[in-house]
C-alpha cells in the first residue's frame, strides 16, 4: 500500500522524444508537486497542484506540461526531450500548505 | 524567498559514533523546517519537522534536531551512528505558500 507512487521507475529514451511519467497518491491529499533532481543531488520545485488547481510554475521549460486529471493524481509530460533533461524526478503529496511533503521513490531518466 | 545551506558536502564517522550535520536556513518569517533522508537509489524519507513549539524535536531511526531561531539553524544529531544510517540527508525549509526549499544536501559515509 505505497503512499505515493511513481511510474517508471526507470526510463530511458532518445533526444527529441516524448514521454510521459506518472503519480498516484492514495494519502487523500489534496496537494501534489514534482520536484527534479539534478546530477548534483540538487532538489527543486517545478510545479505544484492544489485540487487540481496549478499553484506553483517555477521557471520550467514548457516542453514540461503537468496534468492532473483528479486530486490523487499528477502526471508529467515532457515534449522533445534534450540531453539536460535527464534527472531523477521525484512526486509528493501533501494535505495543504506548509505541510508535511511525502514523496514517491523517484523517476530515473536518462536521455541519450 | 527562503533558501537553506548545509555547510557540509560530506561527512565520514566511525559506526557507533555521534553525528551531527549542519543546517543553517534563510527566511523572514517563522519557518516551517524539515530532514529528509535519501538511501542510495531510493526516495526521500521525512526523518522529522518543526512547525513550532519545542525547539528540540525527535524523529525516526533515533534522530533528533534543534531550532535555533538566533542561529538561524536546525541542526540534525544521532547519538551512535550505524551503518544503515549511510545516505543523503536534506535540510528543507517550506512557507506558507507550499513550496518547499532543499539544502545542497550531505553525504553521509559510516566506516566499520
Amino acid at each position: 500500500d505505497t503512499a505515493v507512487s511513481q511510474t517508471p521507475k526507470y526510463l530511458v529514451t532518445q533526444m527529441g522524444n516524448d514521454k510521459s511519467i506518472k503519480c498516484e497518491q492514495n494519502l487523500g491529499h489534496d496537494t501534489m508537486y514534482w520536484y527534479k533532481q539534478d546530477s548534483k543531488k540538487f532538489l527543486k520545485i517545478m510545479f505544484s497542484y492544489n485540487n487540481k488547481e496549478l499553484i506553483i510554475n517555477e521557471t520550467v521549460p514548457n516542453r514540461f506540461s503537468p496534468k492532473s486529471p483528479d486530486k490523487a493524481h499528477l502526471n508529467l509530460h515532457i515534449n522533445s526531450l534534450e540531453l539536460g533533461d535527464s534527472a531523477v524526478y521525484f512526486c509528493a503529496s501533501s494535505q495543504g500548505e506548509a505541510e508535511t511533503q511525502y514523496f514517491g521513490p523517484g523517476t530515473r531518466l536518462l536521455v541519450l | 524567498a527562503q533558501s537553506v545551506t548545509q555547510p557540509d558536502i560530506h561527512i565520514t564517522v566511525s559506526e557507533g559514533a555521534s553525528l551531527e550535520l549542519r543546517c543553517n536556513y534563510s527566511y523572514g518569517a517563522t519557518p516551517y523546517l524539515f530532514w529528509y533522508v535519501q538511501s542510495p537509489g531510493q526516495g526521500l524519507q521525512l526523518l522529522l519537522k518543526y512547525f513550532s513549539g519545542d525547539t528540540l524535536v525527535q524523529g525516526i531511526k533515533g534522530f533528533e534536531a534543534e531550532f535555533k531561531r538566533s542561529q538561524s539553524s536546525f541542526n540534525l544529531r544521532k547519538p551512535s551512528v550505524h551503518w544503515s544510517d549511510a545516505a543523503e540527508y536534506f535540510c528543507a525549509v517550506g512557507d506558507n505558500d507550499y513550496k518547499l526549499s532543499f539544502g545542497a544536501g550531505t553525504t553521509v559515509t559510516v566506516r566499520a
